[in-house]
């Protein structure tokens, strides 16, 4: 069974600075089996990214995925007050068929 | 509009059972693969299980297998999950999730507001 790990478990930045968010696999996956996800207090999660580096539909551009193999990275560009969340990452394949990463806590410093 | 509309929800005593439901609209539900998942209270995110288009092949995540059973109408365009023998531990805010697949893989790409279990000695 694949395990994804998230670092760091919380994050503190400003509105305005640049956002990296790792995901690490236990094997080596392929990136179109890599999704990200954003979860607001109280709100169902959002679907980000998917495909490792696709953009689902309606999201910005300050938001970007990458990575292969066993590390991908979401990157938030420039930080908007609304980006301050929580983000999980996941990955789909069998036994299980879906695997989500612990979470990474962004948070207002 | 894709909408996904959890109930059934509530206070249960351990080891009894529950079901709840998921209302589908705004998208062709009998063409879609669909998914539960769940959040204890202050933590992540855990899949559960899901259910292909046809109802025909399911899926479970060990913790629930054998207790859970996921299930659909296509022709009311509603999505089940009943749920058996629970424990302290399947305390959670289950969501609904429709799927998409391309390219082999697939994602949670609608996702409904979520129905609160509780289960309590």
């Amino acid at each position: 069974e694949i395990v994804l790990t998230q670092s760091p478990g919380t994050l503190s930045l400003s509105p305005g600075e640049r956002a990296t968010l790792s995901c690490r696999a236990s094997q080596s996956l392929s990136s179109i089996y890599l999704a990200w996800y954003q979860q607001k207090p109280g709100q169902a999660p959002r679907l980000l990214i998917y495909g490792a580096s696709s953009r689902a539909t309606g999201i910005p551009d300050r938001f970007s995925g990458s990575g292969s193999g066993t590390d991908f990275t979401l990157t938030i560009s420039r930080l908007e007050p609304e980006d301050f969340a929580a983000y999980y990452c996941q990955r789909y394949g069998s036994s299980p068929m879906y695997t989500f990463g612990q979470g990474t806590k962004l948070e207002i410093k | 509009e894709v909408q996904l509309l959890e109930s059934g929800g509530g206070l249960v005593q351990t080891g009894g059972s529950l079901r709840l439901s998921c209302e589908a609209s705004g998208f062709p539900f009998s063409s879609s693969t669909m998914t539960w998942v769940r959040q204890a209270p202050g933590k992540g995110l855990e899949w559960v299980s899901s259910l292909s288009d046809s109802g025909g092949t399911t899926y479970y995540a060990d913790s629930v297998r054998g207790r859970f059973t996921i299930s659909r109408d296509n022709y009311k365009n509603m999505l089940y999950l009943q749920m058996n023998n629970l424990r302290a531990e399947d305390t959670a805010v289950y969501y609904c999730a429709r799927d998409t697949c391309s390219f082999t893989s697939c994602y949670h790409t609608s996702w409904g507001q979520g129905a609160l279990v509780t289960v309590s000695s």
